[in-house]
């Protein structure tokens, strides 16, 4: 079974701009969370989304946003970036019902915003 | 969720067990406890997880206290490929399973 997918890897952005990254999960899993990763903070929780619909939220700014889609693919989109937003953007697939074996993480995106 | 408390740095020689110990003192009844690990610019990769019995997979083995209070989480024979970030956290099996509350995790080096 192939594993939880990201893209782009790797992408490069100027403050102000926007970027939406790409998550495919885990084929039957329809949970799919976000998380921020930067040095300085750990693992942030961010989103999750579950039949697209958003099930839970963290404390991140509005500029953070994201959806599901019926195939259970999730996006996020970042508006007006800053500096402060570089970071490794993780995405975690879960069956999302009580018999799940805990979240299977994507490689993630490496975000630098400069 | 609950938070977890672990040390932030941990030795072993390769071949040798490895116990990673974790505090969770304020877990409540409906939460379990999840090990993941983080090799360096990499996802975290699940390991186990347990409610109230101890639990073991082809990965490891994970021992939970009789009050729930502490986990242990033990690679039987560590091998170099084991140095990682490894992260306990606690977190209900229902509907917020999806937001899960990560710490700094403990270093764990595994030396020749």
């Amino acid at each position: 079974k192939a594993g939880v997918t990201q893209t782009p890897r790797y992408l490069i952005k100027t403050r102000g701009q926007q970027v939406t990254l790409s998550c495919s999960p885990i084929s039957g899993h329809r949970s799919v969370s976000w998380y921020q990763q930067t040095p300085g903070q750990g693992l942030q929780f961010l989103f999750e989304y579950f039949s697209e619909t958003q099930r839970n939220k963290g404390n991140f700014p509005g500029r953070f946003s994201g959806r599901q889609f019926s195939n259970s693919r999730s996006e996020m989109n970042v508006s007006t970036l800053e500096l402060g937003d570089s970071a490794l953007y993780l995405c975690a697939s879960s069956g999302g019902t009580s018999d799940r074996l805990g979240q299977f993480f994507g490689p993630g995106t490496r975000l630098t915003v400069l | 969720d609950a938070k977890t408390t672990q040390p932030p740095s941990m030795d072993c020689a390769e071949g040798r067990a490895a116990n990673l110990p974790c505090n969770h003192s304020t877990i409540s009844g409906n939460e379990y406890v999840y090990w993941y690990r983080q090799i360096h610019s990499q996802g975290p990769q699940y390991i186990i997880h347990g409610l109230k019995n101890n639990e073991t997979n082809e990965m490891a083995s994970l021992i939970i206290t009789e009050d729930r209070k502490s986990s242990t989480l033990i690679l039987p024979h560590a091998t170099l490929r084991d140095t990682a970030v490894y992260y306990c956290i606690v977190s209900p099996h229902n509907t917020n399973a999806g937001k899960s509350t990560f710490g700094d995790g403990t270093t764990l080096t595994v030396k020749p």
